[in-house]
C-alpha cells in the first residue's frame, strides 16, 4: 500500500525556519518525482515545489523561490522541505504528493499525505 | 488570483449531470495535460482525472474529463450526495515552470 506521511509542521516566528519531512513507503521512491503543495485555511491549493526522482531537477513557485529548498534522500525514501525566512503568508497545511512519473514536467499527483500544519506567527 | 479559472460554485440534484469548467492559457492547458482533483471536507485532495480524460483505478466512470484548446471540463453524471466536495483543476505551466491550480469549485448536491 502506498503511503506518504508528513511531519515537522509547527509554530514558527516570522523570519524563522522549519524543516518538513515526508516518509514514503509502498512504492519505489526513486522512480517517482515528488512535490509539496500547500493550502491555507479556507483557501485553494497552491503548488510549492517539486523534485525529480533522482533529485537532479528542482522547481519552485515564485512565492517561495530563494527561501525554500526541496531535497530527497532516496536511500531513506524521504522527501524534505527546508523553509527559511518564513512569512505569515506561508501559514498553511503542507501536503506531500507523489507524481505518477519520475521526470519533470510530471503527470499528476496520484497519492497525497494527510498534511502537516505550519503556522507562522509571533 | 489563480492562473486557472474555475467557477467558485456548482450544484445539482441527485442523479443529475453537472459540469465544471477550467480555463487557462497556451502556456498551461493549451500545451500540457489537465488533471482534476477532489477534496472532501477535512481530508487531503485525491486524483480524479489525469491527462485530460484518464481515470485512476477506483474512480467510477461517472466522472469524465475533456479538453479543448485552453479550456477543460469535468463532467459528473448520476450525481450522488458523496460527490459533494471541492474540485480543482491543475496543469503544468511552461512559462512559470511549475504546476498551477484553479481556485476550486465547491460542488453542492441539493
Amino acid at each position: 500500500e502506498v503511503r506518504v506521511l508528513e511531519s515537522g509542521g509547527d509554530l514558527a516566528q516570522p523570519g524563522g525556519s522549519l524543516r518538513l519531512s515526508c516518509a514514503a513507503s509502498g512504492f519505489t521512491f526513486t522512480h517517482h518525482a515528488m512535490s509539496w503543495v500547500r493550502q491555507a485555511s479556507g483557501k485553494g491549493l497552491e503548488w510549492v515545489s517539486a523534485i525529480s526522482g533522482g533529485g537532479g531537477s528542482t522547481y519552485y513557485a515564485d512565492s517561495v523561490k530563494g527561501r525554500f529548498t526541496i531535497s530527497r534522500d532516496n536511500a531513506k525514501s524521504t522527501l524534505y522541505l527546508q523553509m527559511n525566512s518564513l512569512r505569515a503568508e506561508d501559514t498553511a497545511v503542507y501536503y506531500c504528493a507523489k507524481d505518477l512519473q519520475m521526470s519533470y514536467p510530471g503527470v499528476a499527483f496520484d497519492y497525497w499525505g494527510q498534511g502537516t500544519l505550519v503556522t507562522v506567527s509571533s | 488570483q489563480s492562473v486557472l479559472t474555475q467557477p467558485p460554485s456548482a450544484s445539482g440534484t441527485p442523479g443529475q449531470r453537472v459540469t465544471i469548467s477550467c480555463s487557462g492559457s497556451s502556456s498551461n492547458i493549451g500545451s500540457n495535460p489537465l488533471n482534476w482533483y477532489h477534496q472532501l471536507p477535512g481530508t487531503a485532495p485525491k486524483l480524479l482525472i489525469y491527462s485530460n480524460n484518464q481515470r485512476p483505478s477506483g474512480v467510477p466512470d461517472r466522472f469524465s474529463g475533456s479538453k479543448s484548446g485552453t479550456s477543460a471540463s469535468l463532467a459528473i453524471s448520476g450525481l450522488q450526495s458523496e460527490d459533494e466536495a471541492d474540485y480543482y483543476c491543475a496543469a503544468w505551466d511552461d512559462s512559470l515552470n511549475g504546476w498551477v491550480f484553479g481556485g476550486g469549485t465547491k460542488l453542492t448536491v441539493l
